[in-house]
């Protein structure tokens, strides 16, 4: 069985500029998540999708981050414009709507902003 | 807030002596969860918890959820040089969501 895939692996870029990364979560998996995880700590929620809604955003700083899940698959997170505390590791998961809890972690996207 | 405290920081021991780290929190949760993970890679779930002093076993590991549902310890015995990465607490309340700790550094020296 495929795991979680995300790209790119790595990006650089300059603040005030945007990225995107992409997530394509296991197959048949209803529930996506995307964490960034700063260096030294553990990975913080910032969105969780069923399907293709929002069950949570509340930790996701609307004001540059943004996220889609279409047709309840891939999906994608984007920042506009990045900041230099926006270096992290983004992790994507997904576990089945039952058992919510045993997430499935992709490799994460490094991403450093200069 | 909630307060999540991981325990130890970092470790580093000989090849197959036994670990033990833990987990406490000033919130109850529902779930206690143990993930690990090595560089360049997400967290693989090691072992999963779903009742108060539940005691749960998974070859080398043995993980203990907390009759106060406060906290947790995750025990490996034995180690090995894989079992080098950092280990970290997740912890689940109602909202069914995940809240990490801030992770043990595991070193395994030969």
């Amino acid at each position: 069985e495929a795991g979680v895939a995300q790209s790119p692996r790595y990006k650089i870029i300059e603040k005030r500029q945007s990225v995107a990364f992409w997530c394509n979560p296991i197959s048949g998996h209803a529930t996506l998540y995307w964490y960034q995880q700063i260096l030294g700590q553990g990975p913080k929620l910032l969105i969780q999708f069923q399907n293709n809604g929002v069950v949570d955003d509340s930790q996701l700083p609307k004001d540059r981050f943004s996220a889609e899940r279409l047709k309840g698959v891939d999906s994608t997170l984007k920042i506009q414009p990045a900041k230099l505390e926006d270096s992290a590791v983004y992790l994507c998961a997904s576990s089945l709507l039952e058992r919510s809890y045993e997430q499935y972690f992709g490799p994460g996207t490094r991403l450093t902003v200069t | 807030g909630q307060q999540l405290n991981q325990s130890p920081q970092s470790m580093f021991i000989q090849e197959g002596e036994d670990v033990s780290m833990n987990c406490t929190s000033s919130s109850i949760f529902n779930t206690w969860l143990w993930y690990k993970q090595e560089p360049g890679e997400g967290p693989v779930l090691l072992i999963a918890l779903y009742k108060a002093g539940e005691l749960t076993s998974n070859g080398r590991l043995t993980a203990q959820f907390g009759i106060t549902r406060k906290d947790s310890f995750l025990n490996i015995s034995a180690s090995i040089p894989s079992d080098v990465g950092i280990y970290f607490c997740a912890p689940a309340g109602s909202a069914r969501q995940l809240t990490f700790g801030s992770g043990t550094q595991l070193t395994v020296l030969p």
